[in-house]
């Protein structure tokens, strides 16, 4: 069975300070898709990144930057120079390579950027 | 550019009233899913649809029923509430291939007195 872990709980940072966030999964499949979602204030679920499993290569988005790491089943995710408006619920997520491509949730990560 | 929409936005009901969360989604996708998002635990799986009059159930699936008549929309039925589904409700929708993200609504704030 499919398992996505986000060990942090809460995070609290200073604005300009770089954060990652980090996200461990478990599958057996050998194709599978992993993402990340942030979840702001106001509630909605915003989709931020995707990633399949035979891409290993990193990506930068901006102040986002993404490390995906088979051998370590890990897909962490960096925000650098933390701003107020990044503070939000992040949440990762996997999908395997099954016929309704169900996302399994970790549980989130409420990141808090003070001023 | 609506996208995906849930009505209503919030209500309360009281232990063992019935209900339908209507779900509906203007991107023509084939795939439809209601999940339920509880503090610390995430988004879970409750139904969803791989197409238009097709169902399955998910991770959490007990107290809960589905229909999908129209390819657009998809309803969540709670027919008798109970206070352990108080969550807020999602629905999302995403189209082949299997690496398109889903896109979620709004959500709906449930309440079960």
């Amino acid at each position: 069975a499919q398992k996505v872990t986000q060990a942090q709980t809460e995070i609290s940072v200073v604005e300009k300070e770089d954060v990652t966030l980090d996200c461990v999964y478990e599958t057996r499949d050998t194709t599978y898709y992993l993402f990340w979602y942030k979840q702001p204030p106001s509630g909605e679920l915003v989709f931020l990144i995707r990633r399949n499993s035979f891409d290993e290569q990193n990506e930068i988005s901006g102040r986002y930057s993404w490390n995906f790491q088979k051998s370590t089943s890990s897909f962490n995710f960096t925000i650098t120079a933390s701003q107020v408006v990044d503070s939000a619920v992040y949440f990762c997520a996997l999908s395997e390579s099954g016929s309704a491509r169900q996302l399994t949730f970790g549980s989130g990560t409420q990141l808090t950027v003070l001023p | 550019n609506a996208g995906v929409t849930q009505t209503p936005k919030f209500r309360v009901l009281k232990t063992g009233q019935s209900m339908t969360l209507l779900c509906a989604q203007d991107m023509n996708h084939e795939y439809m899913y209601w999940y339920r998002q509880d503090p610390g635990m995430g988004l879970r799986l409750i139904h969803y649809s791989v197409g238009e009059g097709t169902t399955a159930k998910g991770e959490v699936p007990d107290g809960y029923n589905v229909s999908r008549l129209k390819k657009q929309n998809f309803l969540l039925g709670l027919e008798s509430a109970a206070p352990s589904q108080t969550s807020v409700y999602f629905c999302a929708s995403s189209q082949p291939p299997r690496n398109q993200p889903q896109h979620f609504g709004d959500g709906t704030r449930l309440s079960i007195l």
